[in-house]
């Protein structure tokens, strides 16, 4: 099983709302990962938590505010969103098979197994 | 800096023939390349892998070929089908991970 659920499918927000997305996996991983992608582009590396703690946060606005409440979970947190953070959410994990998780390693062969995905639109 | 890049965003080819994806890269402490495969609107979805110590990986009608010295890796979906038509990400991964520009990949009935 390599399954990685996000919910909900779609969103709709405006710019004053708050609203979570949320991830879930069941595969053991360790690792699990938020990415941005707008229309034609490749997904942009948003967040990266290991062993629940963020390891990586690519200066990604306050706006966004990620939480790993167990090693099964992800949420992202949204507040005060603009209509330029309008895209697809994804969100993946693995299993964190690199050494020195403190800081997030990805060598090794560490596939990141990726859900279907959140369509935001902030009007 | 684009350290992974897929330099034809689109291909077509007919049903039936082979499907040849090129991705280049510039980095050589990359150890681990993926391919995912993506429909509009969906996540990513993983193909075939294959770590820096092997230049080829087969699993059915995908195969992975990595030249190292090119610093080139290559998918071929043989034979190519119309369920294949989607867009393809190469990936790298070394001390972060890498998303190549994607490919958008048309399979003519």
């Amino acid at each position: 099983d390599t399954e990685v659920t996000q919910t909900p499918k779609h969103l709709v927000m405006g710019m004053t709302n708050k609203k979570s997305l949320k991830c879930e996996q069941h595969m053991g991983h360790r690792a699990m990962y938020w990415y941005k992608q707008k229309a034609k582009k490749p997904p942009e590396l948003m967040f990266v938590y290991s062993y629940e703690k963020l390891s990586i946060n690519e200066s990604v606005p306050s706006r966004f505010s990620p939480e790993c409440p167990n090693s099964s979970l992800l949420n992202l947190h949204l507040h005060a969103l603009q209509p330029e953070d309008s895209a697809l959410y994804l969100c993946a994990s693995s299993q964190a098979t690199g050494t020195g998780w403190g800081i997030l390693s990805f060598t090794g062969t560490d596939t990141q197994y990726f859900g279907p995905g959140t369509r935001l639109t902030v009007l | 800096d684009q350290q992974v890049k897929q330099n034809s965003p689109s291909l077509s080819v007919q049903e039936g023939r082979i499907s040849i994806l090129n991705c280049d890269y510039t980095n050589s402490m990359f150890d681990y390349f993926l391919w995912y495969k993506k429909y509009p609107a969906e996540g990513p979805t993983f193909l075939i892998s294959i770590s820096s110590i092997k230049d080829k990986n087969e699993d059915g009608r995908f195969t992975v070929f990595l030249n190292k010295s090119a610093k080139h890796l290559s998918l071929h979906i043989v034979p190519s089908q119309p369920g294949d038509s989607a867009v393809y990400f190469c990936a790298a991964t070394g001390n972060q991970f890498y998303f190549g520009t994607g490919t958008s990949l048309t399979v003519i009935p």
